[in-house]
């Protein structure tokens, strides 16, 4: 079955611009988690949902990041104003349970962030 | 958050045991112990995870701690498609917050 996708694969933008990444959960799970992975390091935890409710954005870095999923699957991670600093690999991961599971999470391929 | 400390780096040798320690003397009772691992240039996956008892499944198993405050990896025969970055994560029952630390990089020798 398929996956976790998310798009673009690679995204170079310029510094001030916004970008939009997106995710597209395993069907039918409910928690979609967003992530941050600077080169050599582990993931940081950027924020989650269960269906369509955002429950915990306590890792999103400022007011210049943002995330939606408005419809309980696809979500967006939005960041405006970009910075080179925000240059990273970011990851999404969905799973099938919701708070109070164990939490196997399935990640997807993540988008390579370049900010010049 | 409870944290986990690791290793930075381990070498096993091809068909041998590995066992990949993890300290989280700092664990509640509501912990979940997971493991994930990254290989080069892809998204972590999921390895195995246990709450007090020791687990097995196809990939690996997972020897805990009585007092949980430590547990083990175990790969039983290392090939070198287990070259990867392990990581060893508390996962907290009432919210779903993981915590990834540095992990540790496992070298598999031919």
């Amino acid at each position: 079955g398929a996956g976790v996708s998310q798009s673009p694969r690679y995204k170079v933008t310029k510094r001030g611009q916004d970008v939009a990444l997106r995710c597209d959960p395993i069907s039918g799970h409910v928690s979609l988690y967003w992530y941050r992975q600077a080169l050599g390091q582990g993931p940081e935890f950027l924020t989650y949902f269960n269906y369509e409710a955002q429950q915990d954005k306590s890792g999103l870095p400022n007011d210049r990041f943002s995330a939606e999923r408005p419809e309980g699957s696809i979500s967006t991670l939005t960041i405006q104003r970009t910075e080179q600093r925000d240059s990273a690999m970011y990851r999404c991961a969905s799973s099938l349970e919701t708070a109070g599971g164990p939490g196997t999470q399935y990640f997807g391929p993540g988008t390579r962030l370049t900010v010049l | 958050d409870a944290k986990t400390t690791q290793p930075n780096s381990m070498e096993s040798n091809e068909e041998e045991p590995v066992h990949l320690p993890c300290n989280h003397s700092t664990i509640s009772g509501t912990d979940y112990i997971h493991w994930y691992r990254q290989l080069p240039s892809q998204g972590p996956e999921y390895v195995i995870h246990g709450l007090t008892s020791n687990v097995n499944n196809r990939m690996a198993s997972l020897a805990i701690a009585e007092d949980r405050k430590s547990s083990t990896l175990i790969l039983h025969r290392a090939t070198l498609r287990d070259a990867a970055v392990y990581y060893c994560i508390l996962f907290h029952n009432y919210g779903q917050n993981f915590v990834f630390g540095p992990g540790t990089r496992l070298s598999v020798l031919p």
